[in-house]
């Protein structure tokens, strides 16, 4: 079965750059796209870009370009994004999320989250 | 970008009551080319990380109860639960897949009256 499992949780200080990794399992990662969105605490789901496992393509939200990184690693199945530069409006939940199997961007699998908290 | 405006914030509805959750979006998410609605519904139970529900505004994703649906088109959707049961309580956002980038409606927490 398909599944997503994503690294711990993170305390980071402002200014500070935070990498989190996605483990898929169950299916070949380089077959599908895999994007990245944040929740921050009591609100809603913000997308923040998502590659093409297969080449390593990437595209970003305009919010986050230039501050967030997606990568891959197909040989380790897992994908990856950092932030860097954090600030407290950063502390959020962020997930992986595989597109679907259209190969359209909406998302079939979820990682269970990543908590990252930045304070001082 | 796309703004996903849904209404309600929140409701409350009895067990086995009908629940209808709108989502507007600021433009149209319907494809002339395909004639499909860019849409998605997701729930989120608390604790965990979404659940795909409904994508092309209303084909439902597989093992999703029967007593979810979707519909609507251009820009006004409609999810509707036909009858409520206790493990429906959740926030539920509707998503536009159109254009990048993608974007989200605020959610609508549905709790058992």
């Amino acid at each position: 079965q398909v599944q997503l499992v994503q690294s711990g949780a993170e305390m980071k200080k402002p200014g500070a750059a935070v990498k989190v990794s996605c483990k898929a399992s169950g299916y070949t990662l380089s077959s599908f796209a895999m994007h990245w969105v944040r929740q921050a605490p009591g609100q809603s789901l913000e997308w923040m870009g998502w590659i093409n496992a297969g080449n390593g393509n990437t595209k970003y939200s305009q919010k986050f370009q230039g501050r967030v990184t997606i990568s891959r690693d197909t040989s380790a199945s897992t994908a990856y994004m950092e932030v860097s530069s954090l600030r407290s409006e950063d502390t959020a939940v962020y997930y992986c999320a595989r597109g679907s199997i259209q190969q359209l961007p909406f998302f079939d699998y979820w990682g269970q989250g990543t908590l990252v908290t930045v304070s001082s | 970008d796309f703004v996903m405006t849904q209404s309600p914030d929140s409701l409350a509805a009895s067990l086995g009551e009908r629940a209808t959750i709108h989502c507007k979006s600021s433009q149209s998410v319907l494809s002339s080319s395909s004639n499909a609605n860019y849409l998605a519904w997701y729930q989120q139970r608390p604790g965990q990380p979404p659940k795909l529900l409904i994508y092309w505004a209303s084909t439902r994703e597989s093992g999703v109860p029967d007593r979810f649906s979707g519909s609507g088109s251009g820009t006004d959707f409609t999810l509707t639960i036909s009858s409520l049961q206790a493990e429906d309580v959740a926030v539920y956002y509707c998503q536009q897949y159109y254009t990048t980038p993608l974007t989200f409606g605020g959610g609508t927490k549905v709790e058992i009256k």
